[in-house]
C-alpha cells in the first residue's frame, strides 16, 4: 500500500517571501501522479499542482512549483511571493496509474497548516 | 461551469439513525469518489463510482454504501450512525482518462 508523509504539521511565512512544504511517499509502482491540494477554512479542497511520475521536469503553476525527486520519493511544494490568500491547510496526495484497486483513490498526507504573516 | 455540488452542507443526526449525502459532479465528469475527513484519521477514501458501477472501495464497514445514477450524480448512505462517523464528507469528480479530482465543499455530519 502507498503511504504519504508530510513531516511539517505547521509552517509560517512572511507575506512576499518563499516557503517550501515537504512531502515524501512510499510506493513500489512506477506510474503514478502526485498532487498538492489546498484546503482553506471554507473546507473546499482546491487543486494547486500536479506532477506525472514519468516526467522529469518539475511542474510549475504561476507562484507554485514542485521539486520532484523520484528516486528519493520526495515531492515538495515551493510557494513564491506568498500572499495572505495562500494561508490554508496543504495536502500532498498520491494517485496510482495502475487502475484496478487504485481507481479514483487518492492517498493523502496528514497536511501542513500554512500561516502567512502580513 | 458549475463545480462539484454537495448537499446538504450540514447535518446533525442521532446515533442509530441513517443518513444520505448527495453529490452532483461537474458536467461531463463520470467518476465520483467519496472521502471522509476527521482530525484523527485525516482524509480516507471511501469508494469510487464510474458509470453507475462501484470500481473501488476503501476500508470502511458495510454501514457505508453508495450509488451512482445514470446522470453521474452520486449518493452515499451511512446506516446505524455512530458517534465516530462525525466527519466532513468530501466528494470529488474526475473526467475519464484524467487523474485530477475536483472536490465539492463537503457535508459536515455531526452525530449526537
Amino acid at each position: 500500500a502507498q503511504t504519504v508523509t508530510q513531516s511539517q504539521p505547521e509552517m509560517s511565512v512572511q507575506e512576499a517571501e518563499t516557503v517550501t512544504l515537504s512531502c515524501t511517499y512510499d510506493t513500489s509502482e512506477s506510474d503514478y501522479y502526485l498532487f498538492w491540494y489546498k484546503q482553506p477554512p471554507s473546507r473546499q479542497m482546491i487543486l494547486v499542482i500536479r506532477q506525472e511520475a514519468y516526467k522529469q521536469q518539475n511542474a510549475t503553476e504561476n507562484r507554485f512549483s514542485v521539486n520532484f525527486q523520484k528516486a528519493a520519493k520526495s515531492f515538495s511544494l515551493k510557494i513564491s511571493d506568498s500572499q495572505l490568500g495562500d494561508a490554508a491547510m496543504y495536502f500532498c496526495a498520491y494517485r496510482s496509474d495502475a487502475g484496478g484497486t487504485s481507481y479514483g483513490k487518492l492517498t493523502f498526507g496528514q497536511g501542513t497548516i500554512l500561516t502567512v504573516h502580513p | 461551469k458549475a463545480g462539484v455540488t454537495q448537499t446538504p452542507r450540514y447535518l446533525i443526526k442521532t446515533r442509530g439513525q441513517q443518513v444520505t449525502l448527495s453529490c452532483s459532479p461537474i458536467s461531463g465528469h463520470r467518476s465520483v469518489s467519496w472521502y471522509q475527513q476527521t482530525p484523527g484519521q485525516g482524509l480516507q477514501f471511501l469508494f469510487e463510482y464510474f458509470s453507475e458501477t462501484q470500481r473501488n472501495k476503501g476500508n470502511f464497514p458495510g454501514r457505508f454504501s453508495g450509488r451512482q445514477f445514470s446522470n453521474s450524480r452520486s449518493e452515499m448512505n451511512v446506516s446505524t450512525l455512530e458517534l465516530g462517523d462525525s466527519a466532513l464528507y468530501l466528494c470529488a469528480s474526475s473526467l475519464p482518462g484524467y487523474p485530477e479530482a475536483f472536490f465539492g465543499q463537503g457535508t459536515r455530519l455531526t452525530v449526537v
